[in-house]
């Protein structure tokens, strides 16, 4: 199976910051990587697919990059809807695997 | 609009067995894979099962093989998980989520039904 590893687990900035969120895959998935955002009770909501696609609707300060087994999602300028936990989960084969999660909190 | 809409959560004692379902609306549901995400309380996301569109291959995570069944009734557009034999590390908020047509990873989620396995 393969395993996804996100750094770090816990990530304090400030509204106005770029923040780059890590996911590191424990062999190659292509680009079939996707990340989400989670909110506190509230279903994850897809943000980036096939690594760096933009899903409609999702703002563009958001941003994926990578291939193989090392991706990034950044948000160029935080603004305070973004306070919350991401994850990245590869389909590359099954069984799908999450990262851990990222907590991304107001300094 | 695309809707998701879970029930079938609750209590169960350990060994026992729970069926959860899916309603979906809005879209094809013939043309989608669905899947179940699980959230045990404050943890991660955790991947359990999927089906592809038609219900003829179904895939599962190592921790409930063997234990759960994914299946789909297209006619009904509802997608099923039949939980049995189930333990304490089970509790968790159980998803139903759409794979995207485009590759694009699970693109509608539903709300979330809460299952809680204790004597």
């Amino acid at each position: 199976d393969i395993q996804m590893t996100q750094s770090p687990s816990t990530l304090s900035a400030s509204v106005g910051d770029r923040v780059t969120i890590t996911c590191r895959a424990s062999q190659s998935i292509s680009d079939w990587l996707a990340w989400y955002q989670q909110k506190p009770g509230k279903a994850p909501k897809l943000l980036i697919y096939k690594a760096s696609r933009l899903e409609r609707g999702v703002p563009s300060r958001f941003s994926g990059s990578g291939a193989g087994i090392e991706f990034t999602l950044t948000i160029s300028s935080l603004q305070p809807d973004d306070f919350a936990t991401y994850y990245c989960q590869q389909y590359s084969s099954y069984p799908y695997g999450f990262g851990q999660g990222t907590e991304l909190e107001i300094k | 609009e695309v809707q998701l809409l879970e029930s079938g959560g609750g209590l169960a004692q350990p060994g026992g067995s729970l069926r959860l379902s899916c309603a979906a609306s809005g879209f094809t549901f013939n043309s989608y894979v669905m899947n179940w995400v699980r959230q045990a309380p404050g943890k991660g996301l955790e991947w359990v099962s999927g089906v592809s569109a038609s219900g003829g291959t179904s895939y599962y995570a190592d921790s409930v093989k063997g234990r759960f069944t994914i299946s789909r009734h297209n006619s009904q557009n509802t997608v099923y998980l039949q939980m049995n034999s189930l333990r304490d590390d089970d509790t968790a908020v159980y998803f139903c989520a759409r794979d995207g047509l485009a590759a694009s990873g699970s693109d509608y989620w539903g709300q979330g039904t809460l299952v809680t396995v204790s004597s």
